[in-house]
């Protein structure tokens, strides 16, 4: 039971380069989110898909975007990256209101240099 | 415009002595409020939640949080903390009816003294 996994673990990019950060979970969660963590802020979404089929902007969406490509897996790309999007990357998942726990990867560390 | 703070960004602690964290929200109804631990290196693991009800909630390792209406907060607690305690807490929100938009404070990071 892998519950919530995410690809690469690690990544170093050249500045321009894009990439595709994918999560797939096994859970059977309506709800899906991806996070990025950096020292001092926290988690900030940068995006979320309540249901299959939908999207929407969390926090700070620029410079990403997503795909939920069905109701187990939610990417992420970075079609241009630049050094401020060196960050870990977290996705989680909700299985159905915004009452339930959520459940994490546990992290994309992404260097752009 | 809604928001979750968690105005401590560090704090110390000795082993033993009690803890609270603080967290303060800002939205038009009470959301939904969770309060996730993060060890080094590690994902975030729900320690309790808050819906409605009784204003204190009991969760996972000793840890309790008191809902307070009228200060909009939602205060973490532990009576005596021990050293296994070192993390990095954080408060979430998620708005009610709101298509579950899951925020987080920027995270308080617990440091234990022997």
């Amino acid at each position: 039971n892998a519950g919530v996994t995410q690809t690469p673990k690690f990544q170093v990019l050249k500045t321009g380069q894009s990439m595709t950060l994918q999560c797939a979970q096994d859970m059977n969660h309506n709800s899906m989110y991806w996070y990025r963590q950096d020292p001092g802020m926290g988690l900030r979404l940068i995006y979320y898909s309540a249901s299959e089929g939908t999207t929407d902007k969390g926090e700070v969406p620029n410079g990403y975007n997503v795909s939920r490509l069905n109701k187990r897996e939610f990417s992420l790309r970075l079609e241009s990256a630049a050094p401020s999007q060196t960050s870990v990357y977290f996705c989680a998942t909700l299985r159905g209101q915004g009452k339930s726990e959520a459940f994490f990867g546990q992290g994309t560390r992404l260097t752009v240099v | 415009a809604q928001s979750v703070t968690q105005p401590d960004i560090h704090i110390t602690v000795s082993e033993g002595a009690s803890l609270e964290l603080r967290c303060n929200y800002s939205y038009g109804a009470t959301p939904y409020l969770f309060w996730y631990v993060q060890s080094p290196g590690q994902g975030l693991q729900l320690l309790l939640k808050y819906f409605s009800g009784d204003t204190l909630v009991q969760g996972i390792k000793g840890f309790e949080a008191e809902f307070k209406r009228s200060q909009s907060s939602f205060n973490l607690r532990k009576p005596s903390v021990h050293w296994s305690d070192a993390a990095e807490y954080f408060c979430a929100v998620c708005p009610y009816n709101a298509g579950n938009m899951l925020t987080f404070g920027g995270g308080t990071r617990l440091m234990v003294k022997p």
